[in-house]
């Protein structure tokens, strides 16, 4: 699987949109990219995932650059329940595959 | 059930003890997966079970640890002769298909001290 690159933190008001980037330079055609947090003490809870389009669901957006070697985590409206690591992920689809986590970035949310 | 359950939430055992730990998945899923994580790290894959298929053990860090899934539902991850360096949380996930990415769904872990 691509390895990923992710800034080890990041922080973000309370009702701004918060950011989260994410470089895999090296991921192949068949990969996609996931995304997962993990609440303090909890874990890790699936956000969404996509291969080559933008993606959108109730929890977030996902937008991946023509070239796929990078991607960015959108979401809208930071709570601070949000608060948590954010992990990305790039995997092929598959029974022989499986998620390798890295250590991910750790998005605070502040009042 | 509505989640992954996994027992105990926490565990606090003896240098050189055996532990099992307990992991339930969502009913229906295939796929069943242990990952551990220790104190500010990220998350570690041990082993994946996919149906009837002979499971992945590539993860397991030492032949002290073994895990077996009946009936293709409860998985247990058997701990022999614990070290100070288990220590961390197990964390168990399920998936209704196998393989990397078809949204896992985790328990809450299992936080083991070994003291």
């Amino acid at each position: 699987d691509a390895k990923t690159t992710q800034p080890t933190s990041m922080d973000c008001a309370e009702g701004r949109a918060a950011n989260l980037p994410c470089n895999h330079s090296t991921i192949s055609g068949n990969e996609y990219v996931y995304w997962y947090r993990q609440i303090h003490s909890q874990g890790p809870q699936y956000i969404i995932h996509g291969l080559k389009n933008n993606e959108t669901n109730e929890m977030a957006s996902l937008i991946i650059t023509e070239d796929r070697k990078s991607s960015t985590l959108i979401l809208p409206h930071a709570t601070l329940r949000d608060t948590a690591v954010y992990y990305c992920i790039v995997s092929q689809r598959g029974s022989n595959y499986k998620l390798t986590f890295g250590k991910g970035t750790l998005l605070t949310v502040n009042p | 059930g509505a989640g992954v359950s996994q027992s105990p939430s926490n565990k606090v055992t003896e240098k050189g003890k055996d532990v099992e730990l307990r992991c339930d998945p969502i009913s229906g899923h295939t796929a069943l997966y242990w990952y551990r994580q220790s104190l500010g790290q990220g998350l570690e894959f041990l082993i994946y079970f996919q149906g009837n298929s002979a499971p992945d053990k590539s993860g397991l860090p030492s032949d002290r640890f073994s895990a077996e899934r009946t009936g293709g539902s409860v998985s247990t991850l058997t701990i022999q002769r614990t070290q100070q360096e288990d220590s961390a949380v197990y964390l168990c996930a399920s998936s209704s298909q196998g393989g990397g990415g078809y949204g896992y769904t985790f328990g809450s872990g299992t936080r083991l001290t070994v003291v």
